[in-house]
């Protein structure tokens, strides 16, 4: 089966430091793989997302991911940090096993950003 | 456009009691899903319906039922809720089911005593 392994619960980084957030899959067929984002008390919107085009991916708000199938990850970075940054964020791949038609999700990242 | 809209926003149960999530779109979408929220477990699939007429188990379906009511509309239901289901439940929809993006509703918070 599918599945996504989000490294750290939690990260923490300065404003104007560098963000990364770290996912890996497993999938013995190359997935579609999104990054999502959730702000406190609200549901879920798309930062991004991979499928088997150009594997550098630009997001939303200045955040890109670059998918590599030889580590089978699907890491996420921000040059600078902002304060409105701060929420956490999900991993999630759609793969063959499910006919592409099921997402799963990682354990999520919560990123910390201090003045 | 409202996107996706669930209601009610917050709901308390006792033990046994029963309750239907509402939950629809406006983006003629021909997906949907239902997912439960718990700290530290991501997002878990309950059950989807991948165009009107069908639906079919996700990951955690035990406890639970659906109904895809028309295009718009896909409720889940408790009918005899226990604890181990309070949770944030969403509720999303896609264009289609395969690799598109999923557009997630506010969420229900639901606490069951």
């Amino acid at each position: 089966a599918q599945s996504v392994t989000q490294l750290g619960s939690h990260v923490s980084v300065s404003e104007g430091a560098l963000v990364l957030l770290r996912c890996n899959y497993s999938s013995s067929v190359p997935p579609y793989l999104f990054w999502y984002v959730q702000y406190p008390n609200q549901g879920l919107q798309l930062l991004l997302k991979y499928t088997s085009a150009a594997t550098l991916v630009k997001g939303i708000n200045g955040f890109e991911a670059e998918f590599k199938k030889s580590e089978t990850s699907f890491h996420l970075t921000k040059p600078s940090a902002h304060m409105s940054d701060a929420a956490e964020y999900f991993c999630a791949v759609s793969g063959v096993n499910t006919g592409f038609q099921k997402l799963v999700f990682g354990t999520g990242t919560r990123l910390l950003v201090s003045p | 456009n409202a996107g996706v809209t669930q209601t009610p926003k917050f709901q308390v149960l006792k033990t046994g009691q029963s309750m239907t999530l509402q939950c629809a779109q406006d983006m003629n979408h021909n997906s949907m899903y239902w997912y439960r929220q718990d700290p530290g477990m991501g997002l878990r699939l309950i059950y989807y319906s991948a165009s009107e007429g069908t639906t079919d188990k996700g990951e955690v379906p035990n406890g639970y039922n659906v109904s895809r009511l028309n295009k718009r509309e896909f409720s889940l239901r408790l009918e005899s809720a226990a604890p181990s289901q309070t949770s944030v439940y969403f509720c999303a929809s896609s264009l289609h089911p395969s690799g598109e993006t999923q557009y997630f509703g506010p969420g229900t918070r639901l606490l069951v005593l």
